[in-house]
């Protein structure tokens, strides 16, 4: 089982529509969690972090269950400039692993 | 402030041709990384440094070196090219106390 896995995509949604993205990740002893999004031929920026009681900034929302080691992102009233790929990332001391990444394209 | 800066951008090696990329943060971060990026692939840990004076391998050190050279600078060394390296490249530091990496723009090598 690789350390972090992610829906494949890409995701092709509307304008206004709402999209989630999963993450799974194997390692128990993980410690913080993060959502990086990555522009086409750009380098990846941190998009939020992720806790357990969950985190909103705007339309954007992040939830972490311990429990099934499951990370998800939800991306509600997309726009166009949300065309991204989306990386999911664990940490385990000074480490970040990253998973392969979900990508949106985003319509009008 | 420049954040994190790699140069070249871009590069064209023949195999068993040698070179250096090169990074540096002006953010005064402990901790330094480099990356590679290809399609289907994510991005996978070369090398990083904890500090200064200290690196350690990642998930796919063979065929590379590292220096760190002073707090600032970390650099990524190729010694014998492969076309199997042809990829992108990123640096990244990372701050203190904190998980948020701050990448470079990142370097297109390819290897003919």
């Amino acid at each position: 089982r690789k350390e972090v896995e992610q829906d494949p995509g890409p995701f092709n949604v509307p304008e206004g529509a709402t999209v989630a993205f999963n993450c799974t990740y194997s390692n128990s002893a993980s410690q913080s969690f993060f959502w990086y999004r990555q522009d086409c031929r750009k380098e990846p920026k941190l998009l939020m972090s992720v806790y357990s009681s969950g985190n909103e900034d705007g339309r954007f929302t992040a939830q972490l269950n311990r429990a099934s080691q499951y990370i998800s992102l939800l991306i509600r009233d997309s726009k166009l400039s949300d065309s991204a790929t989306y990386l999911c990332v664990v940490t385990r001391y000074s480490t970040l692993t990253f998973g392969k990444g979900t990508m949106l394209l985003v319509s009008p | 402030n420049a954040g994190v800066t790699q140069t070249p951008k871009f590069q064209v090696l023949k195999t068993g041709q040698s070179m250096t990329l090169q990074c540096a943060q002006d953010m005064n971060h402990n901790s330094m990384y480099w990356y590679r990026q290809d399609p289907g692939m994510g991005l996978r840990l070369i090398y990083y440094s904890a500090s200064e004076g200290t690196t350690d391998k990642g998930e796919v050190p063979n065929g590379y070196n590292v220096s760190r050279l002073n707090k600032r600078e970390f650099s990524l060394r190729l010694e014998s090219a492969a076309p199997s390296q042809t990829s992108v490249y990123f640096c990244a530091s990372i701050e203190p106390q904190g998980y948020e990496q701050y990448f470079g723009p990142g370097t297109r090598l390819t290897v003919t």
